[in-house]
């Protein structure tokens, strides 16, 4: 069965850092890997995805993605304290059955002024 | 807007009690979903619903059944509510877009 872990857990950076987030998966054969967003006390919330290898940029965020080592990124430039939340990683693949998304534990980011 | 509605969205149960979450959507989505949201833990899929009275089991269905009467909504049921189903669950559907959660305290 899919396994996607996150790391790091937890990051504290200053505003202005560029921010790197880590997601691994362990099925080869995923085809989509989305990034969510989730603000204390709030419902996750589609920030970026990507299909195919390498990047994709939106604004200050990029989506990384090296589906041979297994592993996709978000990186996230000039960051805000409005950056601060919750990020999780997502992968689907078919033996993840129809639509069905399989979620990371999570990154707490935390952007200080 | 696509819009996807809870109810409750903060509910306090005794152990043993029974628990009905409700979900609402207006895009006439055939697929819905339940997750659940622990710390540490991430989101992790109880059930799916592919249409009316066509449900099936996600990874953690233990403790839990839904019905789906309309495809509009989606009701997770929990009969004799544990301690262990305290948490966040969220209703969600294709993309996936999440409803704002409800929050279940079983003391």
């Amino acid at each position: 069965q899919q396994k996607v872990q996150q790391s790091p857990e937890s990051l504290i950076v200053p505003e202005g850092a560029m921010t790197s987030l880590n997601c691994t998966f362990s099925d080869s054969a995923s085809q989509y890997f989305a990034w969510y967003r989730q603000h204390s006390g709030k419902a996750p919330k589609a920030l970026m995805s990507i299909f195919s290898n390498g990047e994709k940029e939106e604004g200050r965020f990029t989506i990384h993605l090296n589906k041979a080592s297994l592993h996709f990124s978000l990186h996230i430039r000039d960051s805000q304290p409005s950056d601060s939340a919750l990020y999780l990683c997502a992968v689907s693949s078919a033996s993840s059955g129809s639509w069905q998304l399989i979620f990371g534990s999570g990154t707490q980011l935390t952007v200080m002024p | 807007d696509m819009k996807v509605t809870q109810m409750p969205r903060y509910l306090i149960k005794r152990m043993g009690e029974n628990v009905l979450l409700e979900c609402g959507q207006d895009m006439s989505h055939e697929t819905m979903y339940w997750y659940r949201q622990d710390p540490g833990l991430g989101l992790q899929l109880i059930y799916i619903s592919y249409d009316v009275d066509s449900n099936s089991e996600g990874d953690i269905p233990k403790g839990y059944r839904v019905s789906r009467k309309k495809r509009e909504h989606f009701s997770l049921i929990l009969d004799s509510a544990k301690t262990n189903q305290t948490s966040v669950y969220f209703c969600a559907t294709p993309g996936p877009y999440f409803g704002p959660g409800t929050r279940l305290t079983v003391l």
